[in-house]
């Protein structure tokens, strides 16, 4: 069964330190993985996206990482911001057969930024 | 602002009645998509549309049904509502149906928030 695992379900971290947000995926054949940020109340908006060949991308203070052997992806957040606070939902695109593709979400993890 | 808009963004109603939710895609985009959030609960997918056709088909329950008609917009019909029911019902779009053109980025709207009382 596809699936789409993301660790820890939630994080409480103080302003200004680091942190990193984990997603396992058994999902098969992998054509991408996306990172996407959803502030509480609002729809998700994309962060970044990782494609088989790219093993790490930044975007800002946000890096990506992809290891499409382990079938692990991380997301990096450097020098965090109370504006940060938010659930992060990692969803991996496969090929299911005949030119289609299928999206697969995980429960994200939820980040708390506090001063 | 993703270009995607729902309404209503609130509703309240009772067991058993029966609502609609609006959303018009991104102006372009041909597929738009239905998920519904329920409390500490991931995105999950109910129905795609794509071009004014059911494109796939997600754990949507037969209470519920969608359409997408000819100026692209789409409307969400929830029936016989439950309690269970109460959630965010996100809808997004993309240009594409999703093949090998696409990246498979979706554009969200910021939800209609349903309660069921």
């Amino acid at each position: 069964k596809n699936q789409v695992e993301q660790s820890p379900q939630s994080l409480i971290i103080l302003e200004g330190k680091n942190c990193t947000l984990q997603c396992n995926y058994t999902v098969s054949p992998f054509s991408n993985l996306r990172w996407y940020k959803q502030d509480t109340g609002r729809g998700p908006v994309s962060l970044t996206i990782m494609t088989f060949s790219e093993n790490t991308k930044s975007n800002g203070r946000y890096t990506a990482t992809l290891d499409a052997d382990t079938k692990q992806s991380s997301l990096h957040i450097t020098a965090s911001q109370l504006s940060d606070s938010a659930s992060y939902i990692c969803v991996v695109r496969q090929y299911s057969g005949a030119g289609s593709y299928q999206l697969t979400f995980g429960k994200g993890t939820k980040l708390s930024v506090i001063p | 602002d993703s270009g995607v808009t729902q309404t209503p963004k609130h509703l309240i109603t009772a067991t058993g009645q029966r609502v609609t939710l609006r959303c018009s895609p991104r102006s372009g985009d041909l597929s738009v998509y239905w998920y519904q959030q329920s409390l500490d609960q991931g995105l999950q997918f109910l129905i795609q549309y794509y071009n004014g056709e059911e494109r796939a088909k997600g754990n949507i329950l037969e209470r519920f049904s969608a359409q997408q008609f000819p100026d692209l917009h789409s409307e969400l019909n929830l029936s016989s509502l439950e309690l269970g029911d109460s959630a965010l019902y996100f809808c997004a779009s993309s240009y594409y149906r999703d093949s090998y053109l696409s990246t498979g980025e979706l554009f969200f709207g910021e939800g209609s928030r349903l309660t069921v009382l």
